[in-house]
């Protein structure tokens, strides 16, 4: 069975421009939510989708944001970069039936670094 | 605002010296305590969840506890292969899920 993967793994941007990473859940898994990881902060929820509606948000500003589709995949984008978005941004699915479940399946990350 | 935090930062152990993690914590009307591993380059992996207090979960070498304040992950006998970060979760009531910053284990050989 194939786990959860991202795309792309890695990228470089500048600031000010903006980024989508996407993300493909486990075959079966509805929910799908994303995290931003980096050294100090460690992981920081920012969204979570199920059957395409968005069950919870994290805190952070209007510049990010999500999107799911109806086959799971899910899409997030970041506008108007900063450098202070370079991190590690995961995804991750859940078999449970309902949303906001601790039980995660987490992808490998799309490493984003902007410069 | 639920909050966790995990001690110590680093541990270094030697192959075979059993030690524990702390993960204490803060949660309005706790759903759900949870373990992770993250190997570096990697994302985490999914190890227990715990659900209230006195309960135990193990794997392996691996033994996880829960008291209302705090959870603990018992690691005996430690393999060089254990090294990574262990990270802890929590699930309250705001139904977000509130990660710890992690403890890296290295185990030396």
């Amino acid at each position: 069975k194939a786990g959860v993967t991202q795309t792309p793994r890695y990228l470089i941007k500048t600031r000010g421009q903006q980024v989508t990473l996407s993300c493909s859940p486990i075959s079966g898994h509805r929910s799908v939510s994303w995290y931003q990881q980096t050294p100090g902060q460690g992981l920081q929820f920012l969204f979570e989708y199920f059957s395409e509606t968005q069950r919870n948000k994290g805190n952070f500003p209007g510049r990010f944001s999500g999107r799911q589709f109806s086959n799971s995949r899910s899409e997030m984008n970041v506008s108007t970069l900063e450098l202070g978005d370079s991190a590690l941004y995961l995804c991750a699915s859940s078999s449970l039936a309902g949303p906001n479940t601790g039980e995660l399946f987490f992808g490998e990350g799309s490493r984003l670094t902007v410069l | 605002e639920d909050q966790v935090t995990q001690s110590p930062e680093a541990l270094r152990l030697q192959e075979g010296e059993s030690s524990s993690l702390n993960c204490s914590y803060t949660v309005s009307g706790l759903r759900g305590l949870f373990w992770y591993r993250q190997d570096p380059g990697k994302g985490p992996e999914f190890l227990f969840t715990l659900y209230s207090a006195g309960e135990e979960k193990e794997k392996e070498r691996l033994k996880a506890t829960l008291t209302k304040k705090e959870s603990f992950l018992h690691i005996t006998a430690p393999k060089p292969e254990d090294s990574a970060t262990y990270l802890c979760a929590v699930l309250g009531g705001f139904q977000k899920l509130v990660f710890g910053t992690g403890t890296r284990l290295l185990v030396s050989p």
